[in-house]
């Protein structure tokens, strides 16, 4: 069974840190590794991950994937508090439907002022 | 169309009622999915469609739970006899058939008491 862990669970930071969130995977047929941030309800999409270290970025995030290790880290510098939120990892199934995607268990962040 | 649209917001029912949720996705998205989040946890696959097929259901649900897609447009999900253990923010999202990127709604959280 796909398998999805980020870390830390929980971090707490002051406004211009920079942090890394973790996400580790375990999936059958690897196809991609996704980012949504989810503030209060809806999660809302932020990156695509498909090739080893190619890094994306968009504003003050960025993200990259290690197929090897298996991993992707995603950054955040000059945190505002406007990034507090739970940032999700997940990847789609194994086999021949994207149909589910399997969400880690979400890195929450919090931005004190 | 501005996203993918769920209701009602908030329900609150008593433990062995039967409830039932509608979202209606973006319009142009034939992939419809419903995930089920508790606090502290990431989305927890429950059940996707495409057009009006139901492609796969988790394991994990009980058979109180059932989907529809009738007319391959909006979907409902009921809960039959509902339980305290049924309390969640129950999530639906869209996407275009082998898209990765998913389209969340704000969700309907569910209160069992």
């Amino acid at each position: 069974e796909d398998k999805v862990v980020q870390s830390p669970l929980s971090l707490v930071v002051h406004e211009g840190d920079t942090v890394t969130l973790n996400c580790s995977y375990e999936v059958t047929n690897f196809r991609s590794l996704l980012w949504y941030k989810q503030e209060k309800k809806a999660p809302t999409f932020l990156f695509m991950l498909t090739s080893s270290g190619i890094e994306k970025k968009s504003g003050r995030l960025s993200s990259i994937l290690d197929k090897k290790e298996l991993f992707s880290i995603l950054n955040i510098t000059a945190t505002q508090t406007g990034d507090s939120a739970v940032y999700l990892c997940a990847v789609p199934g194994g086999g021949t439907s994207y149909g589910k995607l399997t969400f880690g268990q979400g890195t929450i962040l919090t931005v004190h002022p | 169309d501005t996203g993918v649209s769920q209701n009602p917001r908030h329900k609150i029912t008593k433990r062995g009622q039967n409830v039932t949720f509608r979202c209606d996705p973006i319009s142009e998205h034939n992939r419809l999915y419903w995930y089920r989040q508790t606090l502290g946890q990431g989305p927890e696959f429950l059940t996707y469609f495409q057009n009006e097929a139901q492609l796969e259901k988790s394991r994990l649900l009980s058979d109180r739970f059932s989907a529809e897609r009738p007319k391959g447009s909006f979907s409902t999900l009921e809960i039959q006899r509902t339980e305290q253990g049924d309390s969640a923010m129950y999530l639906c999202a869209s996407s275009l058939a082998g898209s990765q990127v998913f389209t969340f709604g704000s969700g309907t959280r569910l209160t069992v008491v």
